[in-house]
């Protein structure tokens, strides 16, 4: 059983350019979870997704950030108009349900460059 | 809302010796989970041990074990006998009834050898 995949791993970008970042759940996980990494801090909850519905977007930056977790396909997080302050790790976690204390299994990250 | 605070930075261990790793956290909710978990350096995040709020009996797993009080919401992490392979950023993280995990800042463990 695969791993979570995400892709790609690493992402360069220049300042007003668009990021597309893809999230491959774990088989059997309809649950996605998207976490942001700046440098030297721990994993900030950035959105929580089920298939074609956004549950909690509490995290999100209110603008040039999105994310969809079609019924067919990856999740992909999206950034437009990257600005330099939107370097970071971009993690992926999936989990089969949604019961308060279940594992979320982590993709490796995008790390995200922008110049 | 929940809070996470890991107070320390980094710490240095030497191999087959022991290590603990101090967590505080904050929570209005009775029902939350805790959690340990580490980053190597090749970034994949991999949980070590999880521990239910309204279990009193620590949480151990193989080399690893936590010592949870509840009332003074510390939440630390013990490795034993360490190995050079447990060198790693580790994060404590907590969760409730709305399942995103809050992490803290990290420690980076060093295992010399």
């Amino acid at each position: 059983n695969a791993g979570v995949m995400q892709n790609p791993r690493h992402l360069v970008r220049r300042r007003g350019q668009e990021a597309r970042l893809r999230c491959s759940p774990m088989k059997g996980h309809s649950h996605v979870y998207w976490y942001r990494q700046l440098p030297e801090e721990g994993l900030k909850f950035m959105v929580y997704l089920q298939k074609e519905n956004i549950i909690d977007e509490s995290g999100m930056p209110k603008e040039r950030f999105s994310a969809e977790f079609p019924k067919e396909g990856p999740s992909i997080l999206r950034i437009q108009q990257v600005v330099r302050g939107d370097s970071a790790a971009y993690f992926c976690a999936s989990s089969p349900q949604a019961r308060v204390g279940d594992e979320q299994y982590f993709g490796p990250g995008t790390r995200l460059t922008v110049t | 809302a929940q809070t996470v605070t890991q107070s320390q930075p980094e710490m240095s261990v030497q191999e087959a010796e022991t290590v603990t790793l101090s967590c505080t956290y904050d929570t209005s909710e009775s029902n939350y989970y805790l959690f340990w978990y580490k980053q190597p350096p090749s970034r994949q995040m991999i949980l070590v041990i999880r521990q239910e709020a309204y279990k009193q009996q620590n949480a151990t797993e193989n080399r690893f074990s936590v010592n949870f009080q509840k009332a003074a919401k510390s939440f630390s992490l013990k490795i034993s006998d360490s190995q050079l392979g447990d060198t790693a950023m580790y994060f404590c993280a907590s969760s409730s009834n709305d399942y995103k995990l809050s992490f803290g800042a990290g420690t980076t463990v060093t295992v010399r050898a």
